[in-house]
């Protein structure tokens, strides 16, 4: 059965400060990843990653994707509160659906 | 660009009775999903359709669920004789094409069913 883990699954930081979200799955047939920003609304797309060691950059977020690994961090430098959200990692499998992680609820503090 | 249009956004429905979510893609997406998520988990996918077709209702509960995306109008959402266990928000989302190109799936701002 596909699979996707996220961690942490709770971190709260100062603003300012750089984040790290991880993101490992098992699925078959890769196909892409995905990162998703959800606050109390739709779920926005931040990035699609479909091959390995190219970094997606977007402001102050970055992404990248190891599929030897079977891996993907989403960065987040400078924090402000306005970051503060549940960040979602999904994957693509085979059939076009998408696999979701638990999400990582970030907090930041002014 | 209105984007993925849901409604409503709150549905509050008594035991037995039924829920009907409604789902407007985006202009120009011909093929739209449909996601749950019960409180402190994540997505979980159910159906997905392009019109008038369902293509993969692998995440479907057996029964009292069903899906329907007609030529003309929004997708819909169907559950029959809700149960509290049905209380959760339901998200839609909508692609040009699939798999999707760079720009992703575009989701709703969803509805939140309540079952009392």
């Amino acid at each position: 059965e596909d699979k996707v883990v996220q961690s942490p699954l709770s971190l709260v930081v100062h603003e300012g400060d750089t984040v790290t979200l991880n993101c490992s799955y098992e699925v078959t047939n890769f196909r892409s990843l995905l990162w998703y920003k959800q606050e109390k609304k739709a779920p926005t797309f931040l990035f699609m990653l479909t091959s390995s060691g190219i970094e997606k950059k977007s402001g102050r977020l970055s992404s990248i994707l190891d599929k030897k690994e079977l891996f993907s961090i989403l960065n987040i430098t400078a924090t402000q509160t306005g970051d503060s959200a549940v960040y979602l990692c999904a994957v693509e499998g085979g059939a076009q659906k998408l696999v979701f992680g638990q999400g990582t609820r970030l907090t930041i503090n002014p | 660009n209105a984007g993925v249009m849901q409604n409503p956004r709150h549905l509050v429905r008594r035991r037995g009775q039924e829920a009907r979510l409604r789902c407007s893609p985006m202009k120009g997406h011909s093929h739209v999903y449909w996601y749950r998520q019960l409180p402190e988990e994540g997505l979980k996918f159910m159906v997905y359709l392009q019109k008038e077709n369902i293509i993969d209702e692998s995440g479907m509960p057996k029964e009292r669920f069903s899906a329907e995306f007609p030529k003309e109008g929004p997708s819909i959402l169907r559950i029959q004789q809700v149960v509290r266990g049905d209380s959760a928000a339901y998200f839609c989302a909508s692609s040009r094409q699939s798999p999707p190109a760079s720009d992703g799936y575009t989701f709703g701002s969803g509805t939140r069913l309540t079952v009392v």
